[in-house]
């Protein structure tokens, strides 16, 4: 089992829709988890720290559940400027690296 | 805000050649890293840095790769003798402490030719 792993998506959706991603993650010692996200050929940069109480930062929604080891992402309201590819990242217990996800690639359509 | 910076953004070179790539990180952070990504493809986690030793390695970062903070704020990355499959982004990412997420720099497109 991949140490992250994500649905590659393309999640393609309409303008104002809602649409979630998961990612699962094999170790059950990991100790942090946020969503990036990533523009084409851009830099990852972070969108938000996932909480395990859950969180959420205007349009967006994360939640963490360590029983079934996924994290979510949950975007309303979706705009155009959405469209980029979401990475998920944890960190494992040896806490020295962040593991990536190979991410989802998301296109909002007008 | 801070930021950490690369350079270049952009460098071709010819394989067999070394190329050393630059980055200085935020200033107070403590925790270094590499990651490079293939076009199209995932970030890949090369190696992490930590009170000037490398702290993990990915079996990616062979004897080819190595990392140097030589002056306390510069964090290098050279490639000794570049192949073509080594063409790809190289971000280079800090973070301040444990637990803390990592910020990155805009990254060094490294074409080999």
């Amino acid at each position: 089992r991949k140490e992250v792993e994500q649905d590659p998506g393309p999640f393609n959706v309409p303008e104002g829709a809602t649409v979630a991603f998961n990612c699962t993650y094999s170790n059950s010692a990991s100790q942090s988890f946020f969503w990036y996200r990533q523009d084409c050929r851009k830099e990852p940069k972070l969108l938000m720290s996932v909480y395990s109480s859950g969180n959420e930062d205007g349009r967006f929604t994360a939640q963490l559940n360590r029983a079934s080891q996924y994290i979510s992402l949950l975007i309303r309201d979706s705009k155009l400027s959405d469209s980029a590819t979401y990475l998920c990242v944890v960190i494992p217990p040896n806490n020295n690296d962040m593991r990536f996800g190979a991410g989802t690639r998301l296109t909002v359509k007008p | 805000e801070p930021e950490v910076t690369q350079t270049p953004s952009h460098q071709v070179t010819q394989m067999g050649q070394e190329v050393i790539l630059h980055c200085v990180p935020i200033s107070n952070h403590l925790y270094f890293y590499w990651y490079r990504q293939i076009l199209g493809q995932k970030v890949e986690f090369l190696v992490s840095f930590y009170n000037n030793e490398i702290s993990e390695k990915s079996e990616i970062f062979d004897d080819q790769f190595s990392v140097e903070r030589p002056d306390g704020s510069n964090f290098t990355l050279k490639i000794r003798s570049t192949k073509l499959e080594d063409s790809a982004m190289y971000f280079c990412a800090s973070r301040g402490q444990m637990g803390s997420p990592l910020h990155f720099g805009n990254g060094t497109r490294l074409t080999v030719t």
